[in-house]
């Protein structure tokens, strides 16, 4: 189906561990974006990419890798897991043109023990 | 820095009723402010974007409004329903940024 598919939906996994969130989308959208939601924080940035091969940071991007190889896919690396990044992370996408409506994926649980 | 605010952070309210959902932002050099929806353990499901030379638009049972000299937008939902339950969240496009700013969105029960 088109949109924004999110893989895991739900990881648990340990302090110090790598951890990647994959992101996909079917729009050839070139924008694709990167949230953390958390209690009392709300959405906040933490990548976000305007095109394959060109990625930039948002408000949180400490701890945080991320890659564009391709349109379609924007994965997230936790290089060293920590219990501060348990949260919900959500991918968006939307194309070029500042007006234009950003889309979300299902969003990604991750639990950090 | 653009802050984005939303109140009342909760809102309960009888099946049927009309109502406002209420967002500030400090900066009015906005690209555009769009609506969200976000079901409990969901992602957000966007609802309306106005464009910063819009004043409104309306998809259904939901108006929403932009008032950038006041720096404010009411999203006004008719004739409530208890699916309408949910959180409403406003994000605003900062211009000359990519990013999106969001507030931390309204709890809305609808009762039936």
């Amino acid at each position: 189906d088109a949109g924004i598919t999110q893989s895991p939906r739900y990881k648990i996994t340990e302090t110090g561990r790598q951890v990647t969130l994959m992101c996909h989308q079917t729009w050839s959208h070139s924008y694709m974006f990167w949230y953390r939601q958390d209690l009392g924080h709300g959405l906040r940035l933490i990548y976000y990419s305007a095109a394959a091969d060109i990625t930039d940071k948002g408000e949180v991007p400490d701890g945080y890798v991320v890659s564009r190889s391709k349109t379609e896919n924007f994965p997230l690396t936790l290089e060293s897991a920590t219990r501060s990044q348990t949260s919900v992370y959500f991918c968006a996408s939307r194309t070029s043109g500042k007006y234009n409506e950003q889309f979300f994926g299902p969003g990604t649980r991750l639990t950090v023990l | 820095k653009q802050e984005v605010t939303q109140i009342p952070a909760a809102l309960s309210v009888p099946e049927g009723e009309n109502l406002v959902l209420n967002c500030s932002f400090t900066d009015s050099a906005i690209y555009n402010l769009q609506w969200f929806r976000q079901d409990p353990g969901k992602g957000l499901t966007s609802l309306l974007l106005i464009q910063s030379s819009q004043r409104e638009q309306t998809s259904g049972r939901l108006n929403a409004s932009l008032d950038k000299s006041s720096g404010r937008s009411t999203l006004y939902i008719a004739a409530s329903q208890p699916g309408d339950s949910a959180t409403y969240l406003c994000a605003a496009t900062q211009g000359g940024s990519e990013k999106l700013v969001f507030g931390k969105g309204t709890k809305l029960t609808v009762n039936p």
